[in-house]
């Protein structure tokens, strides 16, 4: 297993403005993963954050919008850019080791509220 | 793209009753896990089945891997308060990315 730290816990955002969502975990892992997850629904991956290089997005997520920094295997930053009330949700990283069998590990989520 | 279809999104028992949700893939799986999510938590690891037919279980939780690798279900003997949250499936999804199923919410009347 893996013990996943983000921060901030939580926030309240004006729209137009930009958080950066921080994810540190506590051993170096293969895999770095970003969702989102609104209230009472399921998870969506925004991308996998790719250390060293660009993140790959998913259909319907862009890197000016969502961009993602890791720059090592034990830390990844998630940038939500000129927010409007539409992105509030939970915002959660999780990790693997990276085999195709390999579980996830989600750190505790960042609830972010847009007004 | 692969698709994982679980129902029911909700479910509501009495404390004692038991409970299911059950997971079904568009796709043949390789593997199958499951997540538990508490009110207010995070998604953790409850399992992984591999095998075609698997049967594995945790105290009162028992999980099912279909014949076909297209289905599987967990099923909660006797439910009790600390078994709420929602239960999710997920299937590989490629380049070790989950596709997770939309979840079945579980709440309990003590």
């Amino acid at each position: 297993s893996a013990v996943i730290s983000q921060k901030p816990s939580r926030d309240i955002c004006q729209r137009g403005t930009s958080l950066t969502i921080q994810c540190q975990v506590d051993s170096q892992v293969t895999m770095m993963f970003w969702y989102r997850q609104q209230p009472g629904q399921s998870l969506t991956l925004i991308a996998t954050a790719n250390q060293g290089s660009e993140a790959t997005y998913e259909s319907g997520f862009v890197i000016d919008k969502f961009p993602i920094s890791r720059p090592n295997l034990t830390f990844s930053t998630l940038t939500v850019s000129n927010m409007s009330p539409e992105d509030s949700s939970i915002y959660l990283c999780s990790v693997s080791r990276g085999t195709s069998t390999d579980t996830q590990y989600f750190g505790p989520g960042t609830r972010l509220t847009v007004l | 793209g692969q698709q994982v279809m679980q129902i029911p999104q909700y479910q509501h028992v009495q404390e004692g009753e038991d409970f299911t949700t059950y997971c079904n893939s568009s796709t043949t799986l390789s593997n199958i896990q499951w997540y538990k999510q508490r009110p207010g938590g995070h998604p953790v690891f409850l399992i992984q089945l591999v095998k075609s037919g698997e049967v594995k279980k945790q105290k009162r939780l028992t999980f099912q891997f279909g014949e076909a690798k297209k289905n599987s279900s967990l099923h909660i003997t006797a439910t009790q308060t600390t078994d709420v949250g929602t239960y999710f499936c997920a299937g590989p999804g490629g380049a070790q990315k989950l596709v997770f199923g939309q979840g079945t919410r579980l709440t309990i009347n003590p």
